[in-house]
């Protein structure tokens, strides 16, 4: 059953704390994505990877988030110090080549 | 700025209508046009897609159809159902140069109403 895995699906945290998200891509695929989805913006990107190196954060704020990908088998997107408009569900999606992306469960972050 | 718009924002249709999701584009480099369909609680899921040598594209139901002179694409839903009921995303892709950027339009929720 290939399909992209998020970690954890919750998350709630008080202002000021480390968040870190995790991301199974799916078997064979090169690229993986991050997505946060918020009522007022909707789904946007907030990087990139393929083949493991950063293709495009431009949509993170540099500041406080950091995306990475140790292995072909994890994808991490890093939250420090969180704050409560960092609260969003955030998707990592993956794909193989140049069409479908497939998209994990989501995580629902909570910052307080 | 938005690289893909989309509209109505809500839609609500009797079961058996036809549901109409529009998108239009700026970006004539865009290669490839999917519809992803996302249910409360889960992650976007690919309905149907189209590139741009094609103006229509039929997958049961659901059938896109596309201008590409007008930069414009939409989504219809014939004989739409209550489980149709979700929301529905255009996104724009571009896959030149090595990169693959996926963009999303801001949504449509759609509402079937027995």
């Amino acid at each position: 059953d290939a399909r992209v895995t998020q970690t954890p699906r919750h998350k709630v945290t008080e202002m000021g704390q480390e968040v870190t998200m995790r991301c199974q891509p799916i078997l064979g695929h090169n690229t993986v994505f991050w997505y946060r989805q918020t009522m007022m913006q909707g789904l946007e990107l907030l990087a990139y990877f393929r083949n493991r190196a950063p293709l495009d954060d431009s949509g993170m704020p540099k500041d406080r988030f950091s995306a990475e990908m140790p292995d072909a088998t994890l994808a991490t997107l890093k939250i420090q110090p969180s704050e409560p408009r960092d609260s969003a569900v955030y998707f990592c999606a993956s794909a193989a080549g140049g069409s479908e992306a497939f998209f994990g469960q989501g995580t629902r972050l909570t910052v307080v | 700025q938005q690289q893909v718009k989309q509209s109505p924002q809500s839609l609500i249709v009797q079961k058996g209508g036809i549901s109409i999701i529009n998108c239009a584009y700026e970006n004539t480099a865009f290669d490839y046009f999917p519809w992803y369909q996302q249910f409360p609680g889960k992650g976007p899921a690919l309905l149907i897609a189209i590139r741009p040598d094609v103006s229509e594209k039929k997958e049961g139901r659901f059938t896109i159809s596309f201008n590409k002179s007008a930069k414009q694409f939409s989504l219809h839903i014939m004989d739409s159902q209550p489980g149709d009921s979700a929301t529905y995303f255009c996104a724009v892709l571009y896959s030149g140069a090595g990169s693959y950027q996926l963009t999303f339009g801001k949504g449509t929720k759609l509402s079937v109403i027995p």
